[in-house]
Formats: C-alpha cells, structure tokens, sequence
C-alpha cells in the first residue's frame, strides 16, 4: 500500500493551522497513524486515525479520517512543533509510511 | 518507563554483517511484537521487519528477504536483526519500536543505531 503525504514541505508562522494530508493507494479503514520527528531524534508517535492519542500530546493536534483520506491538523502551530511528520499505514504487512512533511518557519 | 536502546551500528564493508540489538525495559518485553525501522540520511521512514511475541511470526520488507533476520529473546528482553550481505543502500540509522498489534502503530521508539555500509 503507498502512502502519499502532502504538502512535503509547509512554510507557516506561530499560531497558524496547518493540515496535512495522506492518501492511501487503497482503503486501509482507520489503519493509520501519526509520527513527529525532530531533527536528530526518533519518531514519536502522536495519534492513530482512530483517535487513540499518545500520553502528553497536545491537544492542538487532531486526527481524522477513514478509508484511504487522512488529515493531520495542528490548530495553532507552537514553536516546539516545527518538525518533519509521518503518516504510516497499519493495515497490512509491509508497513508502509508516507514521504513525509516538513513544518518549517 | 518504557526504553529501547539499540546498539551494534557502525561502519562496515560492502559484503560483510552486522548484528544490531535493542534492549527493552519499563514494559512486558514477551507481550509485545516488535518491529525494525531504519531511515536512510536525509530520507523517510523504512520498515524492515516484524516480529511476533514468541518469535514464531515474521514479516519483512520484501526487498530485504533472505539478508536480514529479524529475532528475539524474551529472557533477556533483546531484539536483534542479523544484516547480511551489505551494500551501500543499507545505510541508515536503524530504530527498534515497540507495535501495538491491536491498532498497527508503533508507539515507542529507540534513539537509533547508525550503520554505514562503505569501502
């Protein structure tokens, strides 16, 4: 299953809402997830499409979704959220993520 | 607290093998699958493998298969990936992550292991 993000690259300022998108290349129900990776560090995860949310993320960060659309939005962008993010498809073996998007100033 | 910590990186030839590792804690090492990602320098994210509780399931990254060997010991709470045949587009830093086998994700992630594959 291919996984398409978009856009791979955002420019966008404090406080601004930021969505991201991923597309499935086939339905893959409520099978995603969403990771933030900072330069540097590993991936962590932030939430499933299901809305199971990882301990500590804020709530700014929302999930939605089924099938083969997804949305990742951030409702008012903070500093500590500029970051590369990923979607990644649960479905079916081989785990497949997306090409990710950069959240930049 | 959960803890993955990978080792075992670093340079080898073209050719040769590696033997990563991930020692888990904070969490019931043996309830849990276990997965393999790594990520090439200024890339995305790569699956490599999967493995099930007791050992006896696993999938891989089709392109993958036959080179590396995903594995577990549930007494020592260690993962490993045995990595053969080396090339060049093998290098990445390899991260070992906790999979929720309910929902597909992967919830918790080591900092990473960096092999590089190079004459």
């Amino acid at each position: 299953i291919q996984m398409t993000q978009s856009p791979s690259s955002v420019s966008a300022s404090v406080g601004d809402r930021v969505t991201i998108t991923c597309r499935a290349s086939q339905g893959i129900v409520s099978y995603l997830a969403w990771y933030q990776q900072k330069p540097g560090k590993a991936p962590k995860f932030l939430m499933s499409a299901a809305s199971s949310f990882q301990s500590g993320v804020p709530s700014r960060f929302s999930g939605s979704g089924y099938g083969t659309d997804f949305t990742l939005t951030i409702s008012s962008l903070q500093p500590e959220d500029f970051a590369t993010y990923y979607c990644q498809q649960a479905n079916s073996f081989p785990l497949t993520f997306g090409g990710g998007t950069r959240v930049e100033i | 607290e959960v803890q993955l910590v990978e080792s075992g990186g670093g340079l080898v030839q073209p050719g040769g093998s590696l033997r990563l590792s991930c020692a888990a804690s904070g969490f019931t090492f043996s309830s849990y699958w276990m997965s393999w990602v790594r990520q090439a320098p200024g890339k995305g994210l790569e699956w490599v493998a999967n493995i099930r509780q007791g050992g006896s399931e696993k999938y891989y990254l089709d392109s993958l298969k036959g080179r590396f060997t995903i594995s577990r010991d549930n007494a020592k709470n260690s993962l490993y990936l045995q990595m053969n045949s080396l090339r060049a587009e093998d290098t990445a830093v390899y991260y070992c992550a906790r999979y929720s086998e309910s929902s597909g994700y992967l919830d918790y992630w080591g900092q990473g292991t960096l092999v590089s594959v190079s004459s």
